[in-house]
């Protein structure tokens, strides 16, 4: 079974500033994939970013980067220069597999971020 | 291009009742998954759907949820004799297999179930 843990139910970043969100998990498999996600108070689920687990660069798209730290199995998200429009919750999830491959993806609790104007 | 839709958006259904909730995939996606997310919670898997092979249902709570999915395309989730913990936002995906970084996948908005 795989787990994800995000133990920041809440953080506060003052706008432009950068923020982390932390993400740690749990899994016996090999090859997976760990994702971020952003869900607005509208309820929608905005992709952010991917990490496979034998890419050995750490992920980027454009603001959003993720930490992938493989032997501490953590996969934090750092958003740069924050702006008023990211306060969101954002989730961190994991699947099996790290290819192109479809599969259930599992998910954290979540982290509700608020920017400060 | 279109998005995932779901239908309706809001349902508010009396305890005990059937309900079936409707989601269309992106057109020419292989996988259809369900999710369930209660209030203040995380994403919970229900069920997904790959192409032709046999549904992964692992996730369904209990055996008054079912889902089906028709010619590839659309899918119904279906929840008999509902109850009160039932009630939340149930959500919709689909992705593309094999198609190079396509790895995510697309959520449609969700259907707010209420059961009194």
């Amino acid at each position: 079974a795989q787990k994800i843990t995000q133990t920041q139910p809440g953080m506060f970043v003052q706008e432009k500033e950068a923020v982390t969100l932390d993400c740690t998990y749990d899994t016996s498999d090999q090859s997976y994939g760990l994702f971020w996600y952003k869900q607005p108070s509208s309820g929608e689920m905005i992709f952010l970013i991917y990490q496979g687990s034998y890419d050995e660069q750490n992920a980027t798209e454009g603001r959003y980067s993720l930490n992938f730290q493989k032997a501490r199995k953590s996969a934090n998200l750092v958003i740069s220069a924050s702006q008023l429009g990211d306060s969101a919750m954002y989730f961190c999830a994991i699947k099996r597999g790290s290819g192109g491959s479809n599969y259930k993806l599992t998910f954290g609790k979540g982290t509700l971020l608020t920017v400060n104007p | 291009g279109a998005g995932v839709s779901q239908s309706p958006s809001n349902k508010v259904t009396e305890k005990g009742k059937d309900v079936e909730l409707r989601c269309d995939p992106i057109s020419g996606h292989t996988a259809l998954y369900w999710y369930r997310q209660s209030l203040g919670q995380g994403l919970e898997f229900l069920i997904y759907f790959q192409g032709n092979s046999a549904p992964d249902k692992s996730g369904l709570p209990s055996d008054r949820f079912s889902a089906e999915r028709t010619g590839g395309s659309v899918s119904t989730l279906t929840i008999q004799r509902t109850q009160q913990e039932d009630s939340a936002v149930y959500l919709c995906a689909s992705s593309l297999e094999g198609s190079g970084r396509k790895y995510e996948q697309y959520f449609g908005p969700g259907t707010r179930l209420t059961v009194t």
